[in-house]
């Protein structure tokens, strides 16, 4: 069964620091890894989408790399904002049920001005 | 070309009424996903439709949760004899169809509330 998990929970860094989110997953077989973002008593932004074959998809000030060997996908988000502060979700489409997206249960970022 | 759209944005039902909860899928796009996120917790699928099938529930409780996908018109998850328990945010998501690299979009979601 695959399981997302996201590393820390929360986190809160002063403005202009560069910062890496973590997320990690069981099973290898994804079709694709996505970012999404989460504002309190909102929708979901999506951010990036990176395809199996790709190791990376960069917009912005965003960076996400993936590994599909080790299970592991990191955020980098340069130059954090306060607008930045939001809870920030990865999720994994797998192969074998391509139906549904499978999310982790978020890092909740704060950004201190 | 506008996004999906839910509504009610907020509802708020007793326990025991029905909630019907609507969803408009972006233009052009025949898939529609269900999840639920429950206070404090991540998003968990519920259901997966195209017009007129349900092609995966495997998400859906057992009971008192149905979702239908007609040929004209939103799609609905319906929530007969609401309790507390129910309480959270539902979003939907439409993709085109499964040729294209499965990317869902995400609605604004219905935040359910039951007293």
């Amino acid at each position: 069964k695959q399981e997302v998990t996201q590393i820390p929970a929360a986190l809160s860094v002063p403005e202009g620091e560069n910062l890496v989110l973590n997320c990690s997953f069981t099973d290898s077989a994804i079709y694709n890894l996505q970012w999404f973002r989460q504002d309190p008593g909102k929708g979901l932004t999506s951010l990036l989408l990176i395809q199996s074959s790709q190791r990376e998809q960069t917009s912005g000030r965003l960076n996400a790399s993936l590994d599909k060997s080790s299970g592991r996908s990191t955020l980098y988000i340069a130059a954090s904002q306060p607008g930045d502060s939001a809870t920030y979700l990865c999720a994994v489409i797998l192969y074998s049920s391509a139906s549904k997206i499978i999310f982790g249960s978020g890092t909740r970022l704060s950004i201190r001005p | 070309n506008a996004g999906v759209m839910q509504n009610p944005r907020h509802l708020v039902r007793r326990r025991g009424q029905e909630a019907r909860l609507r969803c408009s899928p972006m233009k052009g796009h025949s898939h529609v996903y269900w999840y639920r996120q429950l206070p404090e917790e991540g998003l968990k699928f519920m259901v997966y439709l195209q017009k007129e099938n349900i092609i995966d529930e495997s998400g859906m409780p057992k009971e008192r949760f149905s979702a239908e996908f007609p040929k004209e018109g939103p799609s609905i998850l319906r929530i007969q004899q609401v309790v507390r328990g129910d309480s959270a945010a539902y979003f939907c998501a439409s993709s085109p169809d499964p040729t294209s690299l499965y990317e869902q979009y995400f609605g604004p979601g219905t935040r359910l509330t039951v007293t």
